[in-house]
């Protein structure tokens, strides 16, 4: 089954604590991207991927580090969470086809920072 | 920056009544995607508009792209129980989307 998977779906940790969400895709898909999502703000882009240890920043990169070293994986590393990153977090995939740039999505990950 | 702007951010209907969501922006929108979020879900993709104008429709959803290519709409006849959720427009440029904020579709019980 075609999917984007994303692990933990949910985790609570404290301030300062590094963490890691790890997303992976099987479509063979070219661009990786990451979402945070806030009530009234719809999704932000965190950091996307075009390929291979290619990562460029979105629009809310700030706290957030990136790796694209194989295609199907792209994990989301925060080094020194913040309360202010407490939000649900989605993992997106598509193909680079030029026709279309339709998003798959993971089904989350519901991040608390205390 | 640039920006989508979504209205209305809520639409409470009557089941059976029909609901339409807003996309604007201020300068020419190359392309529109239009997704659909569960509650307690992630958002799905319904389609991409790229032509001035162009109208599709799946079953009852109408998507529609301005002629000037700078407002789309996505209108659903007679709501169902299975509509409710959040509806987003989004843009693809320089390979990222910009989302708007989205218009949850609530049922009246």
């Amino acid at each position: 089954e075609a999917q984007v998977t994303q692990n933990p779906r949910y985790l609570i940790t404290v301030t300062g604590k590094k963490l890691t969400v790890t997303c992976s895709q099987n479509m063979n898909h070219e661009y990786m991207s990451w979402y945070r999502q806030d009530p009234g703000l719809g999704l932000r882009q965190i950091y996307y991927s075009m390929n291979v240890e290619v990562t460029d920043k979105g629009d809310v990169p700030e706290g957030y580090k990136v790796s694209r070293k194989e295609k199907r994986n792209f994990p989301l590393i925060l080094e020194s969470p913040s309360p202010n990153q407490t939000s649900l977090y989605f993992c997106a995939s598509s193909s680079s086809g030029l026709n279309s740039y339709e998003q798959y999505f993971g089904p989350g990950t519901r991040l608390t920072v205390t | 920056g640039q920006q989508v702007m979504q209205i209305p951010q809520y639409q409470h209907v009557q089941e059976g009544e029909d609901f339409t969501t807003y996309c604007n922006s201020s300068t020419t929108l190359s392309n529109i995607q239009w997704y659909k979020q569960r509650p307690g879900g992630h958002p799905v993709f319904l389609i991409q508009l790229v032509k001035s104008g162009e109208v599709k429709k799946q079953k009852r959803l109408t998507f529609q792209f301005g002629e000037a290519k700078k407002n789309s709409s996505l209108h659903i006849t007679a709501t169902q129980t299975t509509d409710v959720g959040t509806y987003f427009c989004a843009e693809l440029s320089n390979y990222q989307l910009i989302w708007g904020a989205g218009t949850k579709l609530i049922i009246k019980p």
